[in-house]
C-alpha cells in the first residue's frame, strides 16, 4: 500500500467552480502535513501546511483528521491560474524526508 | 524573496559518467535534501544533511551517490557512474526547520 494516496484526476472545472481533493496516509507516525503545488516541468512549491484545527489561506482551505488519516484541500473560485498538480505531502516524527504522493492534476477551463 | 538556486539546469551525459550537480540553499537554512522525480512519477527523497553530515537517506542513496558542503554556500550531488535509470529530475530543497522544506528549480539529468 503506498503511503500517501491521492486520485491522479484530472479534474476538469469551469472558472469560478469549488473543487475539493482528497488524500489519505498510511502511516500514523506522520506528524506533518502540507499541500505542494507543482506545475508541468517545475519545482514543488508549498501551498499551504494543514493543521488539526483546519486552516484557509485566501481561497484555499485545508483540512486533517487524524482519526481517519485524511487531508482536504478545497479550492473556493477556481482561476485559471490554479491549473497545476496538487501534491499532498506528510513529514513523519523524527524524520527528515518529505514523503509525497502522486498528485492530483487540477485543469480550470475558461 | 530569497530562493533556492540550481546549476545547471539540463545535463546530458553518457551512462557510466560522473555527474555533479549544484545547488545554492537559501543563506540561513540549516538543513538540505535532494530529491528527484523520475518522468511521470512522484518525487522521492534521496538524502537530507545537517550539520556538516548526512542525516537520513533513503534506499535509493547507495554507493554511487554522495553529497557535499564544500563552502558555506554551495551543496553539491554527486552520481560517480551514471546508469540509464539515474535519467530524472534531481530537486534540492532546503529549510530553517525540518517541515518547511523549499526546492531550487530542479537539474533535469539525462543519461545516454
Amino acid at each position: 500500500r503506498k503511503e500517501v494516496e491521492q486520485d491522479p484526476g484530472p479534474f476538469n472545472v469551469p472558472e469560478g467552480a469549488t473543487v475539493a481533493f482528497n488524500c489519505t496516509y498510511s502511516n500514523s507516525a506522520s506528524q506533518s502535513f502540507f499541500w505542494y503545488r507543482q506545475d508541468c516541468r517545475k519545482e514543488p512549491k508549498l501551498l499551504m501546511s494543514v493543521y488539526s484545527s483546519g486552516n484557509e489561506d485566501g481561497r484555499f482551505t485545508a483540512q486533517l483528521n487524524r482519526a481517519s488519516q485524511y487531508i482536504s484541500l478545497l479550492i473556493r473560485d477556481s482561476k485559471l491560474s490554479d491549473s497545476a498538480t496538487y501534491l499532498c505531502v506528510v513529514n513523519r516524527d523524527s524524520s527528515y524526508k518529505l514523503i509525497f504522493g502522486s498528485g492530483t492534476r487540477l485543469l480550470v477551463r475558461p | 524573496e530569497p530562493e533556492v538556486t540550481q546549476t545547471p539546469s539540463h545535463q546530458v551525459t553518457q551512462m557510466g559518467q560522473e555527474v555533479i550537480l549544484r545547488c545554492v540553499p537559501i543563506s540561513n537554512h540549516l538543513y538540505f535534501y535532494w530529491y528527484r522525480q523520475i518522468l511521470g512519477q512522484k518525487v522521492e527523497f534521496l538524502v537530507s544533511f545537517y550539520n556538516n553530515e548526512i542525516s537520513e537517506k533513503s534506499e535509493i542513496f547507495d554507493d554511487q551517490f554522495s553529497v557535499e558542503r564544500p563552502d558555506g554556500s554551495n551543496f553539491t550531488l554527486k552520481i560517480r557512474s551514471t546508469k540509464l535509470e539515474d535519467s530524472a529530475m534531481y530537486f534540492c530543497a532546503s529549510s530553517f526547520v525540518i517541515e518547511t522544506q523549499y526546492f531550487g528549480p530542479g537539474t533535469r539529468l539525462l543519461v545516454l
